[in-house]
C-alpha cells in the first residue's frame, strides 16, 4: 500500500549546522503522488511547510527545501544552516487516493540546540 | 484565512463510555478529516468527509464513528474508549485537490480514558 518512511527521531543539531530528514515513500495507489512536509513547533497546530505536486521540482519554506525524486521515491527535507527556531517536529506526507487524504510518516523530532 | 475550532481540548471518560469531539472549521472547505496522533506512530486516519452527509472509512475506524451534518462541522465518537484509546486527535480540512490538498489542523483534542 501506500506509506511513507521518515527518519526517526528525536534528531540533535547545533546551532547553524546543517540538517537532512530522510523520507521515503511507496505509492501504489498513484504513479506521482503529492508530497508534503508538515511542521508543528511547540505550543503550535500541525501546519504545512511545503508541497511539491509534479515530480522533479524542489519546494522551498523557511530555508527548508526537499526535491521530489521520483527515482528514488524519496522526498527528503534540508537545511543548511539551522537555528534554534526550526525545533520541531517534522512529518513528511503523500496524498493518497487520488490526493483526497494523505498518508503520514511517524514524525521527527528536531531539536537544535546552541 | 481561516480556523478550525476542535472541543474539547481535553476529554477525559472512563472505560467503555461513548466520548464525542467536535469540530468547526470557517474555511468553508469541502473535505474534513479525523486524525489520531500516538506518539511514535505518527498520524493515522480515522475518517473523512468529502462533502456535507458523506463519510469515508479510514485507516483506523474501527471502534469509531463519524457525522458531517453541516459542511462547517465534523464530529467524531469514539463508541466505547479504551485505555489504549489515550492520544491526540486531530482535525483537519482541505479545498482544492488540483493545488495540492493542503491540510489546515486544528490544535487537537487530548482523549484521556481512566
Amino acid at each position: 500500500g501506500d506509506s511513507v518512511t521518515q527518519t526517526e527521531g528525536p534528531v540533535t543539531v547545533s546551532e547553524s549546522e546543517s540538517l537532512i530528514i530522510n523520507c521515503t515513500y511507496s505509492a501504489t495507489s498513484i504513479a506521482y503522488p503529492n508530497l508534503f512536509w508538515y511542521v508543528r513547533y511547540p505550543g503550535e497546530g500541525l501546519q504545512l511547510l511545503l508541497k511539491v505536486i509534479t515530480a522533479g521540482q524542489k519546494g522551498s519554506s523557511r530555508g527548508f527545501e526537499a526535491t521530489y525524486n521520483k527515482e528514488t521515491t524519496s522526498f527528503h527535507l534540508q537545511k543548511a544552516s539551522v537555528q534554534e527556531s526550526d525545533s520541531a517536529v517534522y512529518y513528511c506526507a503523500l496524498g493518497v487516493n487520488s490526493g483526497t487524504y494523505q498518508r503520514f510518516g511517524t514524525g521527527t523530532k528536531l531539536q537544535v540546540v546552541p | 484565512g481561516g480556523i478550525i475550532t476542535q472541543t474539547p481540548k481535553f476529554l477525559i471518560g472512563q472505560e467503555g463510555q461513548k466520548l464525542t469531539l467536535k469540530c468547526q472549521q470557517n474555511f468553508n472547505h469541502d473535505t474534513m478529516y479525523w486524525y489520531r496522533q500516538d506518539s511514535g506512530k505518527g498520524l493515522r486516519l480515522i475518517y473523512y468527509s468529502i462533502t456535507e452527509n458523506d463519510l469515508q472509512k479510514g485507516d483506523l475506524s474501527e471502534g469509531y464513528d463519524a457525522s458531517r451534518e453541516k459542511k462547517s462541522s465534523f464530529s467524531l465518537t469514539v463508541t466505547s474508549a479504551q485505555k489504549n484509546e489515550m492520544a491526540v486527535f486531530l482535525c483537519a480540512s482541505s479545498q482544492d485537490k488540483s493545488s495540492g490538498n493542503t491540510l489546515y489542523f486544528g490544535e487537537g483534542s487530548r482523549l484521556i480514558v481512566v
